[in-house]
């Protein structure tokens, strides 16, 4: 298995351009979760999803973020317009979680380096 | 938000001794996991135990937990090179248990 796969791996924008960040979580695996990691705040959970299904989105700092799965192999998280203080490290991560939550590992993607000027 | 907090925040010790990290929590679990991140890497995942587990075990790696103090710890036998890494303890907690919490992790640094 390939595991998960992010694109790209780096980027880099100018304030107020839109930013989209892909991900392709390990087939089989019925959630998806994207974190932002900085030196300040440590790894945040932005939003997960569950077969395709936003289930908590309250790690979403504003409106400006939005994240979509529209099928069970590809989610996106999109930023517009992006800002400086969004410059982090995004990670997405998939598991296999039973019906009583998140009992097996999250596995990780390499992270996508967002540096916004 | 983070529930999980290690201690200490950085960590250095010579090749062949046991680097110990502790991670508490704040609320009831359904399980803790400990996960390494080297850096520019991702998180790898390390071991899961369970709240009804008080210990666990995995090649050179020993954690245990103990509910009643809300607290973990990871032990790292025979320390190497390459275990020079970032450790993250997690938790997710009922009722969903979907998400995890990260702490800010333990910066390791081991030196032949």
């Amino acid at each position: 298995d390939a595991g998960v796969i992010q694109s790209p791996r780096h980027e880099v924008t100018e304030m107020g351009q839109e930013v989209t960040l892909r991900c392709k979580p390990i087939s089989g695996h019925n959630s998806l979760f994207w974190y932002r990691q900085t030196m300040m705040r440590g790894l945040e959970l932005l939003i997960y999803f569950n077969n395709n299904v936003p289930i908590d989105d309250s790690g979403m700092p504003e409106d400006r973020f939005s994240a979509k799965m529209p099928n069970a192999s590809f989610s996106t998280l999109k930023i517009q317009p992006s800002e400086p203080r969004d410059s982090a490290v995004y990670f997405c991560a998939s598991s296999l979680s039973g019906t009583s939550g998140s009992l097996y590992e999250q596995y990780f993607g390499p992270g996508t380096r967002l540096t916004v000027t | 938000s983070q529930q999980g907090e290690e201690d200490p925040q950085a960590l250095s010790i010579q090749e062949g001794e046991n680097a110990t990290m502790n991670c508490s929590y704040k609320t009831s679990i359904n399980n803790l996991q400990w996960y390494r991140q080297n850096s520019g890497r991702g998180l790898v995942h390390l071991i899961l135990i369970r709240s009804n587990e008080r210990e666990k075990h995995s090649g050179r790696l020993r954690v245990t937990l103990d509910t009643s103090k809300k607290s973990s710890s990871l032990l790292i036998t025979a320390s190497r090179a390459a275990d020079t890494a970032s450790y993250f303890c997690a938790t997710d907690a009922p009722p969903s248990g979907y998400a995890l919490n990260f702490g800010k992790g333990t910066s390791l640094l081991v030196t032949p």
